[in-house]
C-alpha cells in the first residue's frame, strides 16, 4: 500500500531562510503526491501536486517540490521564508486498494518562522 | 464562488449520543469526501460520495456513516459516540468528481470540531 513519511514533526527557520520540509513515499507503482498546508483553525489548502508530468512542481505562495524517484522523495522547498508561512504542512499520496481510492496523509510538519 | 461550508463549526456531545455533521460543497462540485483529524492518528480518510453513492471508503467502523443528497450536499453521522471520536472532521469537494483522485483538486472546508465528553 502506498504511504508517505514526513521527517520532522516540527521545523523552525528564520525569516528569509530556506524552507525544506521532507517527505518520502513508499509505492510500488508511480505515485501521485500532494502537499497541503493547514493554517490554524482552517481546513487544508492544496500547495502543489505531482502527477508524473514534470519532476519539478511549482505551487502557490512560492513553494515548489521535486520528485526524485531514486530517493523516493518529494521534499517541499521555498527559497525565502515569510512569517505568513507558519502553518502545518502535510504530504499525501493517492493510495488504491482493489479500486478503492483514498488520500493517505503523512503525520504533518509544523513550521515555525523565527523573526 | 463560495467555498466548502461545514456546519456546525463546533459541537459538544456526550458518550453514547449520536451526531450529524453537514457539508455543502462548492457549487457545481459533485464529489464530497470526509476526513477525521486527531492529534494521535492524524488525518484519516472516512469516505467519498459521488452522485449520492458511496464510492470509496476508509477503515472506520460502521458507526460512521454518510449520505449525499441530489444537490451534492453531504451529511456524516456518528452513532454511539466514544471519547476517541473527538476530532476535527473535514469535508472536501472536487470539481469533476469523476476519474481517479489525482485528476482534480480537492477543496477543503474549515471543519467541524467535535468534542465528546
Amino acid at each position: 500500500a502506498q504511504s508517505v513519511t514526513q521527517l520532522g514533526s516540527h521545523v523552525s527557520v528564520s525569516e528569509g531562510a530556506l524552507v525544506l520540509l521532507r517527505c518520502n513515499y513508499s509505492s510500488s507503482v508511480p505515485p501521485y503526491l500532494f502537499w497541503y498546508v493547514q493554517y490554524p483553525n482552517q481546513g487544508l489548502q492544496l500547495l502543489l501536486k505531482y502527477t508524473s508530468a514534470a519532476t519539478l512542481v511549482k505551487g502557490i505562495n512560492g513553494f515548489e517540490a521535486e520528485f526524485k524517484k531514486s530517493e523516493t522523495s518529494f521534499h517541499l522547498t521555498k527559497p525565502s521564508a515569510h512569517m505568513s508561512d507558519a502553518a502545518e504542512y502535510f504530504c499525501a499520496v493517492v493510495s488504491s486498494n482493489f479500486g478503492n481510492e483514498k488520500l493517505t496523509f503523512g503525520t504533518g510538519t509544523r513550521l515555525t518562522i523565527i523573526p | 464562488k463560495a467555498g466548502v461550508t461545514q456546519t456546525p463549526r463546533y459541537l459538544i456531545k456526550t458518550r453514547g449520543q449520536q451526531v450529524t455533521l453537514s457539508c455543502s460543497p462548492i457549487s457545481g462540485h459533485r464529489s464530497v469526501s470526509w476526513y477525521q483529524q486527531t492529534p494521535g492518528q492524524g488525518l484519516q480518510f472516512l469516505f467519498e460520495y459521488f452522485s449520492e453513492t458511496q464510492r470509496n471508503k476508509g477503515n472506520f467502523p460502521g458507526r460512521f456513516s454518510g449520505r449525499q443528497f441530489s444537490n451534492s450536499r453531504s451529511e456524516m453521522n456518528v452513532s454511539t459516540l466514544e471519547l476517541g471520536d473527538s476530532a476535527l472532521y473535514l469535508c472536501a469537494s472536487r470539481p469533476a468528481g469523476q476519474g481517479p483522485l489525482f485528476t482534480d483538486t480537492q477543496y477543503f472546508g474549515p471543519g467541524t470540531r467535535l468534542t465528546v465528553l
